[in-house]
């Protein structure tokens, strides 16, 4: 069974630090990593990472993944109160038709 | 271009009841799969679906069907409603995984069975 280990389950950081999320993962035939954000509702897509060493970056985001080590961390720079939510990581598996394995999320709280 | 939606948002149910979660998506994507977050535990995966005609369960399937007769719409019927049921419901579709936009996720659907 797959598996996926986000670390911390939570913090509080104030306006402006840099927040570093972790997520190692077990799976049997790895095809990609993906980062959601997730506010009240829906989980927005964030990034997928499928090669090792090669950072993403989107604004104040950005994340790179380890496969050998089987981890990934996402990085939020200047972090502004709109940052608070729970990131999600999901990991995809090349028999698994598509489906996702997810997760429990770090809950990320922004304080002005 | 609606991308994913679910009806209702929001729903109150009574032990034993039965009802559907309706999903739509108009990206003409192949692929559709329901997922249920519960506090702490993440989403997990309970239907999901490949094509039109082809479903196939999830890690948490029991108490739960799904039928897909049109590209567009993937219900999900609760049979008999349990409190265990009680959960946040979201549906998702993708073209394909592989390139850089993965899942699109409807706003979900807040269950409660009392």
């Amino acid at each position: 069974e797959d598996k996926v280990v986000q670390s911390p389950l939570s913090l509080v950081v104030h306006e402006g630090d840099t927040v570093t999320l972790n997520c190692s993962y077990e799976v049997t035939n790895f095809r990609s990593l993906l980062w959601y954000k997730q506010e009240k509702k829906a989980p927005t897509f964030l990034f997928m990472l499928t090669s090792s060493g090669i950072e993403k970056k989107s604004g104040r985001l950005s994340s790179i993944l380890d496969k050998k080590e089987l981890f990934s961390i996402l990085n939020i720079t200047a972090t502004q109160t709109g940052d608070s939510a729970v990131y999600l990581c999901a990991v995809d598996n090349f028999s698994n038709d598509y489906k996702l394995s997810f997760g429990a999320g770090t809950t990320v709280t922004v304080r002005a | 271009n609606a991308g994913v939606t679910q009806t209702p948002k929001f729903q109150v149910l009574k032990t034993g009841q039965s009802m559907t979660l309706q999903c739509a998506q108009d990206m003409n994507h192949e692929y559709m799969s329901w997922y249920r977050q519960d506090p702490g535990m993440g989403l997990r995966l309970i239907h999901y679906s490949v094509g039109a005609g082809i479903t196939d369960q999830g890690e948490v399937p029991n108490g739960y069907n799904v039928s897909r007769s049109t590209t567009e719409d993937f219900p999900l019927r609760l049979l008999s409603a349990a409190p265990s049921q009680t959960s946040v419901y979201f549906c998702a579709s993708s073209q394909q995984l592989g390139v850089d936009y993965g899942y699109t996720f409807g706003s979900g659907t807040r269950l409660t069975v009392v």
